[in-house]
C-alpha cells in the first residue's frame, strides 16, 4: 500500500464548477500537508501549505485536512480554464522528505 | 517564478553515460531536495542536502549522487545511465524544512 493515495483521474468539469480533489494517507506521523499545481512540462507550484486539521482558504482555493480520517482535500471554486493542470498532494513528517500522491489531471472546459 | 533555477532544461544521453544536473536555490534557502518524476507519476524523493550535508536519501541506487555548495546551489550526478532513468528531475529549495519551492525541472531522456 502506498503511503499517499490520490485518484489520478483524469477529471473534466465545465467552467465555473466546484472541483474537489482528494488524498488519503496511511502514515499518522504526517504533520504538514501541501497542494501543488503542475502545468504540463513545468515544475510543481505550491498552492496551499497547512499543518493543522481544519480548513485554510486562499482566494478560490480551500484546503481541508482531517487528521483523524487521514484525508485531505482541495476545493476549487468558480473553476477557470487556466486551472487546467495536474494537482499533486504532498505531505511530510517534520524535518523529512515530501511524499507525493500520484497527481490528479484536471481539465476545465470553457 | 520561484527563484529556483535548474539547468539544463532538456538533455538527451545514451545508456551508460554519466550526467550532471544543476540547481540554483532561492535566495535565503539552505536546503535543497531532488526528486525524480516519471511520466504520469508523482515526484519521488532522491535525496536532500542541508547546509552542505546529505540529510536523507530515498530508495535510489548509489549511482545517484549529489553535492551542495557553500552558496547552497546543488548538483545531481547520475552514473551508468539506464533507460528507466528517463524522467523529469526536480529540484526544490527551502529554508530549513519550511515550504519547498520547485524549479522548472530538467527533462532527461536516455536512449
Amino acid at each position: 500500500q502506498k503511503e499517499v493515495e490520490q485518484d489520478p483521474g483524469p477529471l473534466s468539469v465545465p467552467e465555473g464548477a466546484i472541483v474537489s480533489l482528494n488524498c488519503t494517507y496511511s502514515n499518522s506521523a504526517f504533520q504538514y500537508f501541501m497542494w501543488y499545481r503542475q502545468y504540463s512540462r513545468k515544475g510543481p507550484e505550491l498552492l496551499m501549505y497547512t499543518y493543522s486539521s481544519g480548513n485554510k482558504e486562499d482566494g478560490r482555493f480551500t484546503a481541508q485536512v482531517d487528521k483523524s480520517s487521514k484525508y485531505i482535500s482541495l476545493f476549487i471554486r468558480d473553476s477557470q480554464p487556466s486551472d487546467s493542470a495536474t494537482y499533486l498532494c504532498a505531505m511530510r513528517v517534520p524535518a523529512q522528505k515530501l511524499v507525493f500522491g500520484q497527481g490528479t489531471r484536471l481539465t476545465i472546459n470553457p | 517564478e520561484t527563484g529556483v533555477t535548474q539547468s539544463p532544461t532538456h538533455l538527451i544521453k545514451t545508456r551508460g553515460q554519466q550526467v550532471t544536473l544543476r540547481c540554483s536555490s532561492q535566495s535565503g534557502h539552505n536546503t535543497v531536495s531532488w526528486y525524480q518524476q516519471a511520466l504520469g507519476q508523482g515526484p519521488q524523493f532522491i535525496f536532500q542536502y542541508y547546509r552542505e550535508e546529505e540529510n536523507g536519501r530515498g530508495n535510489f541506487p548509489p549511482r545517484f549522487s549529489g553535492l551542495q555548495f557553500p552558496n547552497y546551489s546543488s548538483e545531481l550526478n547520475v552514473n551508468a545511465l539506464e533507460l528507466d532513468d528517463s524522467a523529469l528531475y526536480l529540484c526544490a529549495s527551502s529554508f530549513d524544512w519550511d515550504e519547498a519551492f520547485f524549479g522548472q525541472g530538467t527533462r532527461l531522456t536516455v536512449v
